[in-house]
């Protein structure tokens, strides 16, 4: 099984509808990074949480971190066809932020 | 924009012979590393660095060989390109200071091996 578990895999969703992505560590979580891509594009970073319970905005993205389900979700409110894409997350298991395992990315599709 | 450029973009090969993919920064950050994305299989780390000559195998660094003489850039060599390496492959940086320890990536590398 994957050590950080994201879902779901793929999700479609009317413009102006909500939505949620989660990630799940089977090992402690120190952080959790999300990220947005492009397809055939790099990785652009979203947010990083660090403590358990710390919640980050920015424009119509937030995200959370719940440490002790070792767990972190993302809510799009309002969605638009810019947020369209692959969401990953990575997480921090070591404590140091040098290294991250990622999860195999939620495609997001938008539709009008 | 982090200052980070990848080449080639996109290179197509033949199984067997010897590819090398460049990053390059321009930050001086401490930290470089090489990922690849496959489908079904997300980003997985080959190698990284943490300082000039200072390198460490990822969980996929069989068959892949990385050098850093120069604290701008890190060079992946596969020896011997097969098949199974073809994929995107990623390069980041990451400052590696507390309290801004991120890690941004590249635009990407597309090997094709055939």
């Amino acid at each position: 099984s994957q050590e950080l578990e994201q879902s779901p895999q793929s999700l479609i969703v009317q413009e102006g509808k909500n939505l949620t992505i989660n990630c799940t560590s089977s090992k402690t979580l120190y952080g959790l990074y999300w990220y947005k891509q492009k397809y055939g594009e790099g990785l652009i970073f979203l947010m990083m949480l660090q403590k358990g319970g710390e919640e980050k905005s920015h424009e119509k993205i937030t995200a959370k971190l719940d440490e002790k389900k070792q767990q972190s979700s993302l809510h799009i409110t309002a969605s638009q066809p810019s947020h369209a894409g692959i969401y990953l997350c990575g997480a921090d298991n070591t404590g140091t932020a040098s290294k991250l395992t990622f999860g195999t990315g939620t495609r997001l599709q938008v539709t009008l | 924009d982090a200052g980070i450029t990848q080449s080639p973009r996109h290179k197509v090969t033949e199984t067997g012979t010897p590819v090398t993919l460049r990053c390059h920064q321009t930050e001086n950050h401490r930290y470089m590393y090489w990922y690849r994305q496959d489908p079904g299989h997300g980003l997985r780390l080959i190698h990284y660095s943490y300082g000039v000559k200072d390198t460490d195998k990822g969980e996929v660094s069989d068959g892949y060989s990385v050098s850093r003489s120069k604290t701008e850039d890190f060079l992946l060599t596969l020896e011997s390109a097969t098949s199974s390496q073809t994929s995107v492959y990623f390069c980041a940086i990451n400052s590696g200071l507390a309290g801004t320890d991120t890690q941004y990536f590249g635009p990407g590398t597309r090997l094709t091996v055939l």
